[in-house]
C-alpha cells in the first residue's frame, strides 16, 4: 500500500534554531515529492524534488531527496516565528492519474 | 495570479441540507482533488478526478459525491449534510506529469 509518513508529528524550537523535518514514502512509479507550508489557510508550495542528491534551496529553507532510502528532508535554518506552520509533504502516485497522497504533516512552533 | 478558486470561504448549513462546494482551476490540469482537513487527522482525500466525467474514491468518500462535467471544474456534493462533516475542505489540482499541485483557499464548512 502506498504511504507517506512524516516525522516528527510536532516540534517546538526557539528562534535561531535549525530544524530538520522528515518525510518517508513508499509509492509505486515514483515521480516527484512535494513540500508545502500551511499556516492558517491553504497549503502553499515550497519545493518539488525529482532527483536524488540535488538540494533545492529557497532562502533559509532547503530540501533534498534520497530515492534509494525513500525519504526527503526539509531543513530550516535560523528559524523565525513566521516559520511556525504545518509542513506537509506529498507524493503523486503513479497509478490512476497521479493521485496526490499527503503525509500527516509536522506542526512546527517557533518561540521568540 | 489565482490558479485554483473555491466558491466560498465560509459556509454554515443545516443538518440534512444538500451542499455544493465548487472548485475551478485555470491551469488546464487533468487531476483535481477534494480533501478535508481536521485537527490531528491531516489531509484526507475524499475523491479525485483524473479526467472529465472520471472519478475515483479516496480514503473517506462516504457521505460525499462529486461531479466533473468540465475539465476546469470539480464539484463536491454533500447529499445530506451532517454535523460530522463540519470541516475545512480543500480543493487541489495537479498536472499530468505529477508536478506542482495548487490548492484553493479552502472552505470552512460548519453544519449545525
Amino acid at each position: 500500500e502506498d504511504k507517506v509518513v512524516q516525522s516528527p508529528l510536532s516540534l517546538v524550537v526557539h528562534e535561531g534554531d535549525t530544524v530538520t523535518l522528515n518525510c518517508s514514502y513508499e509509492v509505486t512509479n515514483f515521480r516527484s515529492l512535494l513540500w508545502y507550508k500551511q499556516e492558517k489557510k491553504a497549503p502553499t508550495f515550497l519545493f518539488m524534488l525529482t532527483s536524488s542528491g540535488i538540494e533545492k534551496k529557497s532562502g533559509r529553507l532547503s530540501s533534498i531527496l534520497d530515492k534509494k532510502e525513500l525519504f526527503s528532508i526539509l531543513n530550516i535554518t535560523a528559524t523565525q516565528t513566521g516559520d511556525s506552520a504545518i509542513y506537509l509533504c506529498a507524493v503523486p502516485k503513479g497509478n490512476a492519474g497521479n493521485m496526490l497522497t499527503f503525509g500527516g504533516g509536522t506542526r512546527l512552533m517557533v518561540k521568540p | 495570479d489565482v490558479k485554483v478558486t473555491q466558491s466560498s470561504r465560509y459556509l454554515v448549513k443545516r443538518t440534512g441540507e444538500k451542499v455544493f462546494l465548487e472548485c475551478v482551476q485555470d491551469m488546464d490540469h487533468e487531476n483535481m482533488f477534494w480533501y478535508r482537513q481536521d485537527p490531528g487527522l491531516g489531509l484526507r482525500l475524499i475523491y479525485f478526478s483524473y479526467d472529465v466525467k472520471m472519478k475515483e474514491k479516496g480514503d473517506i468518500p462516504e457521505g460525499y459525491s462529486v461531479s466533473r462535467e468540465k475539465k476546469e471544474r470539480f464539484s463536491l456534493i454533500l447529499e445530506s449534510a451532517s454535523t460530522n462533516q463540519t470541516s475545512m475542505y480543500l480543493c487541489a489540482s495537479l498536472g499530468i506529469w505529477g508536478t506542482e499541485a495548487f490548492f484553493g483557499q479552502g472552505t470552512r464548512l460548519t453544519v449545525v
